[in-house]
């Protein structure tokens, strides 16, 4: 498959645990972040987004925790599955721009 | 309805030459951005065109352009390719810019 980044940080897990993505921003101006998952060979594929409004929100079996006062992002999957396999990437954009910030991504494995 | 298309999905050229990609929106999205992906460098934004106007300019050089027509479809020129240019050229486009970003699958561009 194609790599997306060299020496990501890689998460590597057993199927049914739960994993814990984290993301660090660096622009306290940032008021929307996005969470996209790249499997091999394909785009980014959209997650879930949170607005610096809300600390919390929820989708199916995912959750994306937000904590501004240490610029912290992170997104949480319930009973990882082997599909879930993929490169993890964070995207920060500030109001009025419509241009995001990617992280360098993390590698989730799961292993069956 | 349809996601997010890209042609052609692989491509390979020489130094020198020139290279145009295409994307095709989701039916009704009037923004279209493009973002350079690379192991070392990651997602790069290029740049965010609507309504037929480049509203939006990432930090490349005058080599890479782009143009969008007047059905929201999107081509990218890359004239006088670098080796350094190989990479997957993604496509996303979102209704408006302010919103969610959907991804093509991207166009691996091979300069050799």
């Amino acid at each position: 498959g194609e790599s997306v980044g060299l020496h990501l940080p890689t998460l590597s897990v057993q199927e049914g645990d739960n994993s814990i993505i984290n993301c660090a921003y660096s622009n306290s101006a940032s008021d929307y972040f996005i969470w996209y998952k790249q499997e091999s060979g394909k785009g980014p594929q959209f997650i879930i987004d949170i607005r610096s409004n809300m600390d919390k929100r929820q989708g199916q079996r995912v959750t994306v925790l937000l904590n501004k006062t240490v610029k912290h992002l992170s997104l949480q999957i319930a009973a990882t599955q082997p599909g879930d396999s993929a490169v993890y990437f964070c995207a920060e954009r500030t109001g009025g721009s419509y241009i995001p910030t990617f992280g360098r991504g993390t590698s989730l494995i799961v292993h069956p | 309805k349809a996601g997010v298309t890209q042609t052609p999905r692989y491509l390979i050229k020489t130094r020198g030459q020139q290279v145009t990609l295409s994307c095709s929106p989701i039916s009704g999205h009037r923004s279209v951005s493009w973002y350079q992906q690379t192991p070392g460098q990651g997602l790069q934004f290029l740049f965010e065109y609507f309504s037929e106007t480049q509203r939006n300019k990432g930090n490349f050089p005058g080599r890479f352009s782009g143009r969008q027509f007047s059905n929201s479809r999107s081509e990218m020129n890359v004239s006088t390719l670098e080796l350094g240019d190989s990479a997957l050229y993604l496509c996303a486009s979102s209704f408006n810019g302010d919103d969610t970003q959907y991804f093509g699958p991207g166009t691996r561009l091979t300069v050799l």
